[in-house]
């Protein structure tokens, strides 16, 4: 089945700094990837949409600046929180729909973000 | 907009019962239908989706939901839960094209106990 990794699993970040996250599938072409952030006992709330080669897309309340999204290739794209406050912590979910199969969506397993 | 509502936010059975999670969207036009768990400290998996066709769909681990189209539901059933069922579950729902993002329910907690 189509696989999409992220890396790191986990990240804890002094107040101030960026910190990056990857998203790649790895063994399939993600034409648009998905960025989400779940909170605690919440649900997924999408982020952004990013297609290869395109400016992401970012849904209302989400800082454009600060969540700066790159989809450089059609098996990577990365999730840079730029100066990064405890408010940000949270669980981030990338996720990747394939060429073969516009209506499947594809979830990585997640990275925790620890803001100290 | 599309929405997702998910009635139950804790549900507590034991095991051996039955399990309905209920599930209802609001779109205008054609929707696939999915429902995904996330077990404690896990990834999100896909338990079944609902593209097209027969309206009852079968997923994986005794898993199975019905499109009701008249009642914009898509609920989650299944006969006999286990333990091992404990888990977060949500219903999520994109466009007919499927060019749309997943759109997610706030998700259903369900403990079971032994």
């Amino acid at each position: 089945g189509a696989v999409v990794s992220q890396h790191p699993s986990w990240v804890i970040c002094k107040s101030g700094t960026s910190v990056k996250i990857e998203c790649r599938s790895l063994d399939f072409q993600a034409t648009t990837m998905f960025w989400y952030r779940q909170f605690p006992k919440q649900s997924l709330m999408l982020m952004a949409t990013s297609n290869e080669g395109s400016k992401a897309t970012y849904e209302q309340g989400v800082e454009k600046d600060k969540f700066l999204i790159n989809h450089a290739s059609l098996t990577l794209s990365t999730l840079t929180v730029t100066s990064a406050h405890p408010e940000d912590s949270s669980f981030y979910i990338c996720s990747a729909r394939s060429q073969a199969s516009s209506y499947e969506q594809y979830f990585g397993p997640g990275t925790r973000l620890t803001v100290t | 907009a599309q929405s997702v509502s998910q009635h139950n936010h804790h549900v507590i059975l034991s095991e051996a019962a039955s399990l309905e999670l209920g599930c209802n969207y609001s779109y205008g036009g054609t929707v696939n239908l999915f429902w995904y768990v996330q077990y404690p400290g896990q990834h999100l998996q896909l338990l079944l989706k609902y593209f097209s066709g027969d309206p009852l769909v079968k997923g994986i681990k005794g898993f199975e939901a019905e499109f009701i189209k008249s009642k914009f539901s898509f609920n989650l059933r299944k006969p006999s839960v286990q333990w091992s069922d404990t888990a977060e579950y949500f219903c999520a729902v994109n466009g007919g094209l499927g060019n749309t993002p997943l759109v997610f329910g706030k998700g259903t907690r369900l403990s079971v106990i032994a």
